[in-house]
């Protein structure tokens, strides 16, 4: 399997603009977790998806980030309008679920960087 | 509130000494402990999963204790080498919800 995949690896684009992010999860694994990671906060739950349903949105800082999970394949998360403080590295991850105790596994990331 | 609290401060240890990482948590009630490994650039990678009721679990150099009553977990890399270099974060799956939450991880740095 190739894991999850993820896209723009690496993205810089300026303070306004409409930022998403796409995942590609594991064939089989029916929850898709979203994680911003910084310096400051390490690494922080954004939203996770049960059966592209979205079960716990808690952790999405503002209204500015939305994600969507339209097929068992496919999730964005967007950000409209960006801002510097956004700038961070954004991981997808899966896993079979919803069951706890199972392996969680992530993509590369997605680099994000707003000036 | 809640806390999930590793040693922010890198670890630097000697080739071929044990390394010990803490992971203390505060208003949870896991029945899962997962430890990762991260480096940079990378995605985390899961290492060693101990469940409540298991109070110690090994993996080749590896060895996770859990004690849920004093809600912590200590991982261990014993006869440590370079290549372990790297970030290892804990997190917490609780039973109810499918939720993973880890904490910010430490940096461990093998010297040879």
């Amino acid at each position: 399997d190739a894991g999850v995949i993820q896209s723009p690896r690496h993205e810089v684009t300026e303070m306004g603009q409409e930022v998403t992010l796409r995942c590609k999860p594991i064939s089989g694994h029916n929850s898709l977790f979203w994680y911003r990671q910084t310096m400051m906060r390490g690494l922080e739950l954004l939203i996770y998806f049960n059966n592209n349903v979205p079960i716990d949105d808690s952790g999405m800082p503002e209204d500015r980030f939305s994600a969507k999970m339209p097929n068992a394949s496919f999730s964005t998360l967007k950000i409209q309008p960006s801002e510097p403080r956004d700038s961070a590295v954004y991981f997808c991850a899966s896993r079979l679920g919803p069951f706890s105790g199972n392996t969680i596994y992530f993509g590369e990331g997605s680099w994000l960087t707003v000036v | 509130s809640q806390k999930i609290e590793q040693n922010s401060e890198a670890l630097n240890i000697q080739e071929g000494k044990t390394a010990t990482l803490t992971c203390n948590y505060t208003n949870y009630s896991p029945a899962y402990l997962q430890w990762y490994r991260q480096d940079p650039g990378r995605g985390p990678v899961f290492l060693l999963l101990i469940r409540e009721n298991e109070k110690e679990k090994r993996k080749e150099r590896l060895k996770v204790t859990f004690d849920t009553t004093l809600k912590q977990s200590l991982f261990h890399i014993t006869a440590s080498q370079p290549a372990d270099s790297a970030t290892y974060l804990c997190a917490l799956d609780e039973a109810a919800g499918n939720k993973l939450t880890f904490g910010g991880g430490t940096r461990v740095l093998v010297k040879p």
